[in-house]
């Protein structure tokens, strides 16, 4: 079994909705991200979670939120999808290491807004 | 602030040819750097990571790369190239707060 996984996989929706996208690891990482990816642009960070009770923004919150409902269990909401907010979803997760922790990434979620 | 430039969107080689992917980046102390690949529908599975030490860095799938701070570059190399690593390459610096920051991304095109 896959160590970080998220669901769904794949998904489209209509302007306006509210979405959430679901991220699940089980090797027992204590920190956890979400990232979006735009063709050209790489990835961008969106939030992270160095964990439970801790949160913080990245580079490009605005329109998304988040939940760390446990250690194992990472959530990212768009309360009122948009279009320009089509795009690849990754979860990522990391341990603490050596410097800068090496992060593994899920399969991605690709999101579709309408 | 860090950065990544991926000079390269596209590169194109034959099957059994030699590949360079270039990396530069911009960080003020010294960078913790990261080739991550992405396969057609898959994630980022991470190829090879310098922190520090050696600065020649062996990775998975034949894969090296080789950090040179004068030239602030981390370039990825392999000597032959399989029609498998047809993919999109990315490099990241990691930055203050335990993150990493990521280039553009590369996409390789393997002919036969």
């Amino acid at each position: 079994d896959a160590d970080v996984t998220q669901t769904p996989r794949n998904r489209i929706t209509k302007t306006g909705k509210r979405i959430m996208l679901e991220c699940s690891q089980t090797k027992g990482h204590d920190r956890m991200y979400w990232y979006r990816q735009d063709p050209g642009l790489g990835l961008q960070l969106i939030y992270y979670s160095f964990d439970v009770k801790d949160i913080n923004k990245g580079e490009i919150s605005d329109g998304y939120s988040v939940s760390r409902q446990a250690q194992a269990k990472f959530s990212l909401s768009l309360e009122s999808a948009i279009p320009n907010q089509t795009a690849l979803y990754f979860c990522a997760t990391s341990d603490h290491g050596e410097g800068t922790d090496t992060q593994y990434f899920g399969p991605g979620t690709r999101l579709t807004v309408l | 602030a860090q950065s990544v430039t991926q000079p390269d969107i596209h590169i194109t080689v034959s099957e059994g040819a030699s590949l360079e992917l270039r990396c530069n980046y911009s960080y003020g102390a010294t960078p913790y750097l990261f080739w991550y690949v992405q396969s057609p529908g898959q994630g980022l599975q991470l190829l090879l990571k310098y922190f520090s030490g050696d600065t020649l860095v062996q990775g998975i799938k034949g894969f090296e790369a080789e950090f040179k701070r004068s030239q602030s570059s981390f370039n990825l190399r392999k000597p032959s190239v399989h029609w498998s690593d047809a993919a999109e390459y990315f490099c990241a610096v990691g930055a203050p707060g335990n993150k990493l920051v990521f280039g553009a991304g590369t996409i390789l095109r393997v002919k036969s």
